[in-house]
């Protein structure tokens, strides 16, 4: 499978524990962004990067976010301090740069905070 | 105001039937457009990106109405596998280098 991929696929901690998730675009593609859907709301752009450069970042990623691209192929999206808020889906999509709105989505890491 | 408005429905069609939904976007900047497709628990797909001049693609067309600032999307002969949420997508920044602004979604139910 040469889609992007996701890593967890499910991930549930203790409020105040720090998480990461992975992401794996689809090799080709040099642009990766990362968004965060809530049940009945539609995905919420948080960040996004063109190879390793972060270019981008949404008042919705509070300085406990932290995202990382460091050899412009996998990415990482931190957590830290969780709270009972930040329960949602984070989905990483990933595109050409040529092509940025031809988004293509992995299937989304659930995060729930007890 | 919401940047991207969308009537969550749900929307319950027969089979076979032709139906139609809207979407509103506030920002009269905005400068790209889109249709994406969601099934129940699944990621967003592109279904279609939407164009000044109207676009179709077999059974789907999509509209832009500048001057109102809606989309619309039309789906001909609906089968039951177009049960999904449909959610329209705004990109408001020239050179395109951004990421999409979602709406909720509406949420479409084919009935046999």
């Amino acid at each position: 499978d040469t889609g992007v991929s996701q890593d967890p696929r499910h991930k549930i901690t203790k409020r105040g524990q720090n998480v990461t998730f992975r992401c794996d675009p689809i090799s080709e593609h040099n642009r990766l962004y990362w968004y965060r859907q809530t049940l009945g709301q539609g995905p919420e752009f948080l960040t996004y990067f063109q190879n390793e450069a972060q270019l981008e970042k949404s008042r919705l990623l509070s300085d406990r976010f932290s995202a990382e691209r460091p050899k412009g192929s996998f990415s990482t999206l931190e957590i830290q301090r969780t709270e009972q808020g930040d329960s949602a889906m984070y989905l990483c999509a990933s595109s050409f740069f040529t092509s940025p709105y031809e988004q293509y989505f992995g299937p989304g890491t659930r995060l729930t905070v007890t | 105001r919401k940047e991207v408005e969308q009537d969550p429905g749900p929307f319950n069609v027969p089979e076979g039937a032709t139906v139609a939904f809207n979407c509103t976007y506030s920002n009269s900047a905005s400068q790209s457009f889109f249709w994406y497709r969601q099934d129940c628990r699944k990621e967003p797909k592109l279904l279609m990106s939407v164009y000044s001049s109207g676009n179709e693609d077999g059974r789907f067309t999509a509209q832009l109405n500048r001057a109102s600032q809606y989309i619309s999307l039309l789906i001909r002969d609906s089968k039951l596998s177009d049960s999904a949420t449909y959610l329209c997508v705004v990109n408001n920044r020239r050179g395109g280098a951004d990421g999409l602004t979602f709406g909720k979604g509406t949420h479409l139910i084919i009935q046999p």
